[in-house]
């Protein structure tokens, strides 16, 4: 079982709707969880941390956290063409300093205009 | 504030040859992380710098290494190129804290002929 994983994609909606991207992870000690954005051609860029079980709010994303069932999300609401990209979600375990922050593939997501 | 950079940003090395890769992080951040990103393979991690000392280390022959300096830059090496070593190859830097929040530089692009 890897780490992390994601849906690969392609994952398409149409402008305007909601995109909802998945994650779960393997080690139930995980404290950490992040969604970063990467553009095509672009180094990764982080959107969204999240530390506590429930949801978090910016703007038109959302995180939602699980820990009970490893899993964590990204809500994408008025998609929009410019969302285009490939959204990975990271994972750290974050019990000691020394811990390393895992990637999942990533989720290619493709806004329809 | 200015962001991570990476020099050089573009490369291309002839197999057999190394290569050295720069990384200055965003200022206060002591942590640094190098990553190599194929379409393959995805975002693996390479290693993790703090206070110059190597925190972590990811499943990469010991062709890859690297270092940190007093001022938190850092650099890697890649010796002995072989062509599976093309990729881009990107940094993080992040707060000492275990959250973990990476920052990403724009990556180099090491082409290997």
């Amino acid at each position: 079982q890897k780490e992390v994983e994601q849906n690969s994609g392609p994952l398409s909606v149409p402008e305007g709707a909601i995109a909802s991207l998945n994650c779960t992870y393997s080690d139930r000690v995980s404290q950490s969880f992040f969604w970063y954005r990467q553009y095509s051609g672009k180094s990764p860029e982080l959107i969204m941390s999240i530390y506590s079980n429930g949801d978090k709010e910016d703007g038109r994303f959302t995180a939602q956290l699980n820990k009970a069932s490893q899993y964590v999300s990204l809500l994408i609401r008025d998609s929009q063409p410019s969302d285009s990209a490939t959204y990975l979600c990271a994972v750290n375990r974050g019990e000691t300093s020394y811990d390393k922050v895992i990637f999942g593939p990533g989720t290619s997501l493709s806004v329809i205009p | 504030k200015a962001g991570v950079t990476q020099t050089p940003r573009y490369l291309i090395k002839t197999r057999g040859q190394q290569v050295t890769l720069s990384c200055s992080p965003i200022s206060g951040h002591r942590s640094v992380s190098w990553y190599q990103q194929t379409p393959g393979q995805g975002l693996q991690f390479l290693f993790e710098y703090f206070s110059e000392t190597q925190r972590n280390k990811g499943n990469f022959p010991g062709r890859f290494s690297g270092r940190q300096f007093s001022n938190s830059r850092s650099e890697m090496n890649v010796s002995t190129l072989e062509l599976g070593d093309s990729a881009l190859y990107l940094c993080a830097s992040s707060f000492t804290d275990n959250r973990y929040e990476q920052y990403f530089g724009p990556g180099t692009r090491l082409t290997v002929t």
